[in-house]
């Protein structure tokens, strides 16, 4: 157990549908990144938070969001779902973010798109 | 842009012999190389990692090494067991972020 959870485990919904991740980092821990895991793309960077303030962004969709909360909990919002967005979505989190800093992934969600 | 590349996608050992899996990487300017195995259905778990101020590091049966002019690092795992069989991810950190650019991965299959 890494100390990162994640929330729901598991979520079907359907084409234009919006659904909502959540992640509670490791305690101590100020960043928190989310990747996106599907079966012909592996693990994508999707973005990073650090204390509540965004620090890094991949090739995250416009169709979704998120945000860090005073607590320090994430949230991945996914909107207008397609079935391409079917995948695992996995949170990490390390303590501030640095460059070289170890990142504990949590059980990650799996989403199913119908 | 960044890019990690990995090689083989899919190896297959016997019980006792060793593997051996390398990455390359696009962006001189990352520090960081962690390697995770990841079993199926489960979370990515760091087994070793690397920072580019040393040249190579050892944990019991795994090792890795980096070669920072080439751009290329490597894991090494000696007397498989069968506990092994896995995907191993390896990841390089561009400086400046905290991000991970992930490479395909590597399914391992150790062999009784």
């Amino acid at each position: 157990d890494s100390g990162v959870t994640q929330t729901p485990k598991h979520l079907i919904t359907a084409t234009g549908q919006r659904v909502t991740l959540r992640c509670s980092p490791r305690s101590g821990d100020l960043s928190v990144y989310w990747y996106q895991q599907s079966l012909d793309q592996g693990l994508q960077f999707l973005i990073q938070y650090y204390n509540g303030e965004e620090r890094a962004k991949g090739n995250i969709l416009e169709r979704f969001s998120a945000q860090q909360f005073p607590d320090l909990h994430s949230e991945l919002n996914l909107s207008s779902l397609e079935l391409g967005d079917s995948a695992l979505y996995f949170c990490a989190s390390s303590v501030t973010g640095g460059e070289t800093e170890t990142q504990y992934f949590g059980p990650g969600t799996r989403l199913l798109v119908l | 842009g960044e890019n990690v590349e990995q090689h083989p996608s899919t190896l297959s050992v016997q019980e006792g012999d060793s593997a051996v899996i390398k990455c390359t990487y696009s962006d001189s300017a990352s520090n960081y190389f962690p390697w995770y195995k990841q079993e199926l259905g489960k979370r990515p778990q760091l087994i070793i990692d690397i920072r580019s101020n040393v040249g190579e590091k050892k944990d019991q049966r795994i090792a890795v090494t980096l070669n920072k002019t080439a751009k290329h690092f490597s894991l090494h795992i000696t007397e498989t067991q069968p506990e092994d069989s896995a995907v191993y991810f390896c990841a390089a950190g561009p400086s400046n972020t905290g991000k991970l650019i992930f490479g395909q991965g590597t399914t391992l299959q150790v062999k009784p």
